[in-house]
């Protein structure tokens, strides 16, 4: 078990190109979160899925953010038309079934991705 | 609405000293409480959480917690710091046991004085 892994761990691009991250949870991981992290500040929540199915989504997820996972395994989170304002660490975290032994409410994040929209 | 607040950004100890991050706590129903350390370069890694069994609640690497509801708190110590702490810890707070739509507080680099 490699843990989260996200990619890539760093993309700088301008204002106005799309950008897409990548998630790959546990496996055997049925939830999967992202979370984004300012400068100075706490992870804040974006969405999570459970399996294939995106079950919330944060106010801060604007229309430019999209994300999937279109088999309950990895996820994607795009995000069009950067903006300066979406320079940010993404988070994803995953935890296991509630119903599994091993759930301890932890969830496990990866080591994120960082944007800079120039 | 849940939230927490967690009192100063810094804070700094000598190696071997007492290690104390604070954190407030408001929600409207009974809270369940968690202390995550991020490590530079890092993920973020449980440290230890509170589930509404016992108040004062042990975590990895000597770390503990006491869930106070008479004064909102749940404050992160360490007796005796060493030189492997210094990272940045965040409180957060969920609605419920098995939820894990977090709200994190803004955080609080530890650093260790040699």
């Amino acid at each position: 078990d490699t843990g989260v892994s996200q990619d890539p761990r760093h993309k700088i691009t301008k204002r106005g190109q799309n950008v897409t991250f990548r998630c790959d949870p546990i496996s055997e991981h049925n939830r999967l979160y992202w979370y984004r992290q300012t400068l100075g500040q706490g992870p804040e929540f974006l969405t999570y899925f459970q399996n294939e199915a995106q079950l919330e989504k944060s106010r801060l997820l604007s229309d430019r953010f999209s994300a999937e996972r279109p088999k309950g395994s990895f996820s994607t989170l795009e995000i069009q038309r950067t903006e300066q304002g979406d320079s940010a660490m993404y988070l994803c975290a995953s935890s296991p079934p509630r119903s599994r032994a091993i759930y301890t409410g932890e969830l496990f994040f990866g080591e994120g991705s960082r944007l800079t929209v120039l | 609405a849940q939230s927490v607040t967690q009192l100063g950004s810094h804070v700094s100890v000598s190696e071997g000293a007492l290690v104390l991050l604070r954190c407030n706590y408001s929600s409207s129903v009974p809270p369940y409480l968690f202390w995550y350390v991020q490590y530079p370069n890092q993920g973020l890694q449980l440290l230890l959480k509170y589930t509404s069994a016992a108040t004062l609640v042990k975590g990895i690497n000597g770390f503990e917690a006491e869930f106070k509801k008479s004064e909102t708190s749940f404050h992160l110590t360490k007796p005796s710091a060493h030189m492997s702490d210094a990272a940045e810890y965040f409180c957060a707070v969920s609605l419920n046991f098995g939820n894990e739509k977090l709200t994190f507080g803004t955080g609080t680099r530890l650093t260790i004085i040699p």
